[in-house]
């Protein structure tokens, strides 16, 4: 089936470390993104790309850094420069936004808790 | 840049009736209302959208509607079901803000059996 795959689906992280959360997707997209959730609080926007080899900076990007290198695939790394990096973060993709049309398909994601 | 704001935080309707959330946006140029749906612990999935040159869209028990004027769009679920219970999320999207859709902050629907 198509769709996003997303993992882990738990994570606990010690303070100072770095930890790198997976995004595969098979919907032959072009256009991905990592969203940070927290409680109470609307999706916000860490990074995302329009298309390989290339991304650019959310609302929120410090603290993160992703990659491009294949079309299928875009994992984020949620560094120590993080200061508050417990949350439960989604990776989605969509065909490209240049005209605002088109439909956000999101995975399951990956709840990080610091320790 | 845009904002949106979303009521309810939290909704509690008997199974049954309707139940209506509202979003409100700043920016006039955002011209893309989508309402997504995320159940617990899975990623939101879109229920329903509408552009800025339609003032209502109906799928079934779900309906839209904008009003451009006020800068504000609501979202009406009729005859609620145990399954409508969920985390609804209301953004807006514009070319200003490079078609990136700005969020509410979500509504919990609560479907009282």
């Amino acid at each position: 089936d198509g769709g996003i795959t997303q993992s882990p689906k738990y994570l606990f992280r010690k303070e100072g470390q770095n930890v790198t959360l997976s995004c595969e997707q098979n919907l032959n997209h072009d256009a991905m993104y990592w969203y940070r959730q927290d409680p109470g609080q609307g999706l916000r926007l860490i990074y995302y790309s329009q298309i390989v080899n290339d991304f650019q900076k959310g609302d929120i990007a410090e603290g993160y850094s992703v990659s491009r290198e294949k079309k299928e695939s875009f994992p984020l790394t949620v560094t120590s420069a993080q200061k508050n990096p417990t949350a439960f973060y989604l990776c989605a993709s969509s065909t490209p936004r240049a005209t605002n049309t088109g439909e956000l398909f999101f995975g399951e994601g990956s709840r990080l808790t610091v320790l | 840049g845009e904002n949106v704001e979303q009521h309810p935080s939290t909704l509690s309707v008997q199974e049954g009736d309707s139940a209506v959330i509202k979003c409100t946006y700043s920016d006039s140029a955002s011209n893309y209302f989508p309402w997504y749906k995320q159940e617990l612990g899975k990623g939101p999935q879109l229920i329903i959208d509408i552009r800025s040159n339609v003032g209502e869209k109906k799928d079934q028990r779900i309906a839209v509607t904008l009003n451009k004027t006020a800068k504000h769009f609501s979202l009406h679920i009729t005859e609620t079901q145990p399954e409508d219970s969920a985390v609804y999320f209301c953004a807006a999207s514009s070319a200003d803000s490079n078609y990136q859709l700005i969020w509410g902050a979500g509504t919990k629907l609560i479907i009282k059996p």
